[in-house]
Order: C-alpha cells, then structure tokens, then sequence
C-alpha cells in the first residue's frame, strides 16, 4: 500500500495538553495534507505541506515534515474537547491522487 | 460541507441489487472523487473525474462504475452490490486537482445484507 501511517492509533490527554500525533510514508512526496474527521461527519482539511517545506503553522496547529526520514508530525497545542476526533495524513506518494493513513483517534478529556 | 451534498445518507440494500449514490456540488469544482472508508482501511479511492465525463479507476474500482455529465453531478454505481461493499462513502471536490486540498461531504452509509 501506498498510504501513509499514522501512530499513534488512539491518545487520550487531558484539556490544555499538547497532542502530537506522526505519519510515516514510504515514497516520495510532492506534499502531505492534514485532515480532521469528526465522529460521523466528512474530513476537513486541516494543513498542506509542501515537499519543499519543513514546517508550518495555522492557529494552535504545528506541522513538520522530514523528507529525509519520510515522516510528519502534527502538534496540536493547548487542546480542547472540540478537538476531539480522527486525524488523517494524506500524501499523493507521486501519483495524482491522495492516499490517506488510517487515522489517529484523539480524545481530549474536559 | 463545502456545498456538497450526497444521496442518499443511509441506505439499505439485499446482495444482487443495483445501488447508485449520488454527488451533488454547488462549487463548480473541476476534480471529483469517490472514496470508501472502512475500519482498519482508512480511505480508498475508488474513482475520480477531471471534468464531465472524464473519468478514471482508483485503487479500489471492481465492482463499481461512475459517471459524470454535468460538472455538478458524479453518480457512483454498484452494478450488483455484495456485502463486501457495505461501507462509508465519501465524496470530495477539488478545484486544482488530487494533490491539493479536497473537500468532502457527508458522506452515505451503505448496509449490503
């Protein structure tokens, strides 16, 4: 399979914790996408990252990548219970279309 | 959701029988995909089109058939639905294409017994 991998599977930490979660992929990238999937609902794109890039930000979200090492890292900072849901890399692995990890599952305790 | 919108939301069906779902975007969007997701799998796409009635077969294609003849529209088709397809279905939109950011809908869950 081409997809991404995404570890850990589940996290749970406490409101006002900082939640890491890292995607691994295995061939060359022109980008990686973030994306957020609350229970029952569609993903919604979070972040891109270029190939060319090596970090990025958007509000509490912090995103890294190491081509090098073929992984990401996505930091979510001073968690809230909203951000309760499943994360998704997504990388096109060279091709034209995306290819999506299996997800982490955060819960974030209030 | 991005003004997508998918048909039906919840469907059941019996093994042997036609399914057809249905993709409706109000964005004038070039790119549109089908994917499924299931448990363990995360998401795999099954087709896409780069325009009306420009198609073509992703990872998980047997078994299913698309069409697109209008830019709003893209059916997905289970010619003859087994319970091996009983999934989530997701539809995106994209308007530069599949390396860039995709929009999804809802999504239609599809019980085969």
């Amino acid at each position: 399979s081409q997809q991404g991998e995404e570890d850990p599977q589940a996290l749970s930490i406490q409101e006002g914790e900082n939640a890491t979660m890292n995607c691994s992929y295995k061939t060359s990238i022109n980008n990686l996408q973030w994306y957020r999937q609350n229970s029952g609902r569609g993903l919604v794109h979070l972040i891109l990252i270029r190939s060319n890039e090596r970090e990025k930000h958007s509000g509490r979200l912090r995103v890294t990548l190491d081509t090098s090492k073929k992984s990401s890292s996505l930091l979510i900072t001073a968690s809230r219970a909203a951000d309760t849901a499943s994360y998704f890399c997504a990388t096109d692995a060279g091709a034209n279309n995306l290819f999506f990890g299996t997800g982490t599952r955060l819960t974030v305790i209030p | 959701d991005a003004g997508i919108t998918q048909s039906p939301r919840h469907k059941v069906t019996e093994t042997g029988t036609p399914v057809t779902l249905r993709c409706h975007q109000t964005e004038n969007h070039r790119y549109m995909y089908w994917y499924r997701q299931d448990p363990g799998h995360g998401l795999r796409l099954i087709h896409y089109s780069y325009g009306v009635k420009d198609t073509d077969k992703g990872e998980v294609s047997d078994g299913y058939s698309v069409s697109r003849s209008k830019t709003e529209d893209f059916l997905l088709t289970l010619e003859s639905a087994t319970s091996s397809q009983t999934s989530v279905y997701f539809c995106a939109i994209s308007d530069i294409g599949g390396l860039e950011t995709q929009y999804f809908g809802p999504g239609t869950r599809l019980l085969v017994l």
